[in-house]
Formats: structure tokens, sequence, C-alpha cells
């Protein structure tokens, strides 16, 4: 398996542009998670869905953030206008459909840097 | 609400020391714990988990965890020290739904 895959790898963008990052999940998992990693603030989630479905969105910042999740093989994190505060990486995990207990695979990131 | 405390956002042993990283949670429910390493500009993945089996767990690279419910701790032990150990380490905590919870990590390093 090829593990949950994130693009681009890393992005440079200016300020008040659209920015658009991708994930896909392993397949067959069932959970997918946005996290966002910075140094001030750690490791925090943003969003996640089940079955394709938004089930907690109470860490997406503000309106500039949007996640989709069209099928079950994709989903995409979008800021729409980006900020400097917004550069971070940006990590995309998955799991099967879960008790709690099931183990999350992240990807390697995508690291945004927002002039 | 579940939450995790991480000790020490540092710390620093010689190689073929004992590796102790301190994990202390929270939990209105009986948790599930995990630890998570990252390495350099990787993702984090999955060292070892607390599922309420047995409370001594063992997971890869000869980590191990030990939960004790008096203490409310999950601390993270490996008895000898390897240069690849060098990486940020996570504890976190969920209930019964999806989401982990996070501590601050540790970042250890490993001095030759």
């Amino acid at each position: 398996d090829a593990g949950v895959i994130q693009s681009p790898r890393h992005e440079v963008t200016e300020m008040g542009q659209e920015v658009t990052l991708r994930c896909k999940p392993i397949s067959g998992h069932n959970s997918l998670f946005w996290y966002r990693q910075t140094m001030m603030r750690g490791l925090e989630l943003l969003i996640y869905f089940n079955n394709n479905v938004p089930i907690d969105d109470s860490g997406m910042p503000e309106d500039r953030f949007s996640a989709k999740m069209p099928n079950a093989s994709f989903s995409t994190l979008k800021i729409q206008p980006s900020e400097p505060r917004d550069s971070a990486v940006y990590f995309c995990a998955s799991s099967p459909l879960t008790s709690g207990q099931e183990t999350q695979y992240f990807g390697p990131g995508t690291r945004l840097l927002v002039l | 609400a579940q939450s995790v405390t991480q000790l020490g956002s540092h710390v620093s042993v010689s190689e073929g020391a004992l590796v102790l990283l301190r994990c202390n949670y929270s939990s209105s429910v009986p948790p599930y714990l995990f630890w998570y390493v990252q390495y350099p500009n990787q993702g984090l993945q999955l060292l070892l988990k607390y599922t309420s089996a047995a409370t001594l767990v063992k997971g890869i690279n000869g980590f191990e965890a030990e939960f004790k419910k008096s203490e409310t701790s999950f601390h993270l032990t490996k008895p000898s020290a390897h240069m690849s150990d060098a990486a940020e380490y996570f504890c976190a905590v969920s209930s019964r739904v999806n989401n982990l919870f996070f501590g601050t990590g540790t970042r250890l390093t490993v001095i030759p």
C-alpha cells in the first residue's frame, strides 16, 4: 500500500491567493483527518470525516478554510484567501472507521509558506 | 474531555542511556493512549498504543510504555538510546470516537 498521499509537498504562495491541498487516504479507510502543525500551536486537528461526511470541523480556524471529501479516495483543504499566518505544515491522516482505538496513518505533509 | 501533558519539550540523553519521555493524561472515560514519533520532514507514525488490554505495551524500535491509572500516566521508555531515535515524540489520547488529542511533543536528542 502506498500509504496516505498528499500533494503538493511544498507550496509557496503570496498573500491573498487561493491554496488547495490534496489528500488520498489509504484504500479501505473510512475516516480522514486534516491537521495543522506549527511551532507556536503544535499539532491541531482542523476537521475530520467519517464515510466522506464532515463530523467535527470545530478546529477550522475561520471561514477562509474549507474542506471537502467528494469520495472515499480524495479530500481537499482549501484556503481562500491565504494569509502569512497560515504558513504551517498540513497533514492528512486516515484510519479505519473507528471506536477510537485505531491507528491514524499520516501522510508526509504539505509545507505551506504564505508570503 | 481528554487531554495530555508532556513534561519536557526537550530531552537529551547519551547514546546507550535510558530514554524516559513523560506523558500524563486527563480523561473522563477510560482512555485509549498512543505514542507517535515524527522524524524530520516526515509525518507521524505510531510507536505503540494502549487499548485497555495489557498495561505494559511494547512498540516498535524497542520502545515500551506502561499505563498507570493511579498516576494517570503513560510514560515512554527505551533501555538504550540509539542515534536513530532522535526525533519528536507525541503522546495522544482518545476516547470512544475518532479524534486524537495530541500533546505538545518532546524533542529527543541523542548525544554520541
